[in-house]
């Protein structure tokens, strides 16, 4: 069974601070994505990634970088955390276009 | 560009009751077509998917959707609810060709089932 692991449940972070989100693929998958998550806005892309060192803007990349080195893990990069930012973060990956996407648990990030 | 449309924020049911959560979707070009639910602090599963051939798709537990292009809709129904099956309920939309998979999602059914 597929499993994409996030590293942190839960995360405080000060505004200003910068802030890694890790997620790691354990199935040999291409793509990976991250989404966030917010109540009554449903799940919006803020960046994927296709293949080791390509990425691609979602829909709000704003704020927001990544980073695929190795094929199993993206990273999620929030340069200087604000308090907009807070947010539930869930991980993605796929094996090729259009099957179904596995998801991490989330990392609730809290910014202060 | 895709988006998704998703008509009930919130879903009151009692047990055994049918229950059906709406989904409109609008899209320039062909789509596959996804639920996935999402249980209290957990992250997503798949439900049910439409990518082609028969416009009705159904999951493992009961629930089933019917694609009507007409329409643009993807509606999810379920006969007869259980407790269980509490949770928030997300619409999805994939464009195919170089898309690489990214779904674009309404913005979330919560399905309460009150005994």
């Amino acid at each position: 069974d597929v499993k994409v692991t996030q590293s942190s449940r839960y995360l405080v972070k000060r505004t200003g601070e910068k802030v890694f989100l890790e997620c790691v693929q354990d199935m040999d998958h291409e793509n990976m994505f991250w989404y966030r998550q917010d109540p009554g806005l449903g799940l919006r892309l803020i960046y994927f990634s296709y293949d080791v060192k390509m990425k691609e803007k979602g829909d709000i990349p704003e704020g927001y970088s990544v980073s695929r080195e190795k094929k199993e893990r993206f990273s999620l990069i929030l340069e200087s955390a604000s308090t907009n930012q807070t947010s539930m973060y869930l991980c993605a990956s796929s094996l090729l276009g259009n099957s179904p996407l596995h998801f991490g648990n989330g990392t609730r990030l809290t910014v202060t | 560009a895709q988006s998704v449309t998703q008509l009930d924020s919130q879903v009151p049911v009692f047990e055994e009751a049918p229950v059906e959560l709406r989904c409109n979707y609008s899209s320039s070009v062909s789509v596959y077509l996804f639920w996935y639910v999402q249980y209290p602090n957990q992250g997503l599963q798949l439900l049910l998917k439409y990518l082609s051939g028969s416009t009705l798709v159904e999951s493992i537990n009961g629930f089933e959707a019917e694609f009507n292009k007409s329409q643009t809709s993807f509606h999810l129904r379920k006969p007869s609810v259980h407790i269980s099956d509490t949770a928030e309920y997300f619409c999805a939309v994939s464009a195919g060709g170089t898309s690489y998979g990214k779904l674009t999602f309404g913005q979330g059914t919560i399905l309460t089932v009150h005994p």
